[in-house]
């Protein structure tokens, strides 16, 4: 069982729908990482929080540390945001992260 | 505009051969880290170092090797003691700050395949 589970794994949407991927930690975290890898390999970072609700053109991150669970929200999606969606994080007293296997996520037209 | 560099794009190495990814950032951050990336597997982390002439192992950094002479520059050999080494590698680098969180930026990665 990974540390970062995320779900679902693979996930097929038409342009415009919401999107919503989600993410789950075992233990107490300092921080939790967003990223998008492009089919090209090359990694963006999207958000980086610790609580509450980020926001970011379409994009919505929303961490609950309670229940140790994140969501990644994309509101009318478009086939540009085809991309594998990573959630990350960072454990107290360390600057290592921890990855999940990711979300691939695909939109069509 | 500022960024990482990693070199070559795609990488092809013989059976016994060490062969160095190139690691290059020009953000000032001092600390840089190597991930490998498996398909159906979450990145894991090789080496990182926190500050020039510095560097700790990571999770799996077995057959491999790391130098830290430059505060831009982290290039990673992988040692032909690397049983498996075909995989997807990325570089990334952030400010580090023990007391709080920073962002890692990430290059675009290099593929390493054996032939």
């Amino acid at each position: 069982k990974n540390e970062v589970e995320q779900s679902p794994q693979n996930l097929t949407a038409q342009e415009g729908e919401f999107i919503t991927i989600n993410c789950s930690y075992s233990v107490g975290i300092s921080a939790l990482h967003w990223l998008q890898q492009h089919p090209g390999g090359g990694i963006v970072s999207l958000f980086m929080l610790s609580s509450g609700k980020k926001k970011h053109g379409r994009l919505i991150a929303t961490i609950n540390i309670q229940e140790k669970h994140s969501s990644l929200h994309i509101t009318a999606s478009h086939p540009r945001d085809s991309a594998v969606y990573i959630c990350a994080v960072r454990y107290e007293n360390t600057d290592k992260l921890i990855f999940g296997t990711g979300t691939r996520l695909q939109v069509f037209p | 505009d500022g960024g990482i560099t990693q070199s070559p794009k795609y990488l092809f190495r013989k059976e016994g051969q060490n062969v160095t990814l190139s690691c290059e950032q020009n953000l000032n951050h001092d600390a840089m880290y190597w991930y490998r990336q498996d398909p159906g597997q979450g990145l894991r982390l090789i080496y990182y170092s926190q500050i020039v002439n510095d560097f700790q192992k990571g999770d799996i950094a077995e057959g491999y090797s790391v130098s830290r002479e430059k505060k831009e520059s982290f290039p990673l050999t992988v040692t032909s003691a690397q049983k498996n080494p075909t995989a997807f590698y990325l570089c990334a680098s952030s400010r580090f700050d023990i007391n709080s969180n920073q962002p890692q930026h990430f290059g675009d990665g290099t593929r390493l395949s054996i032939l």
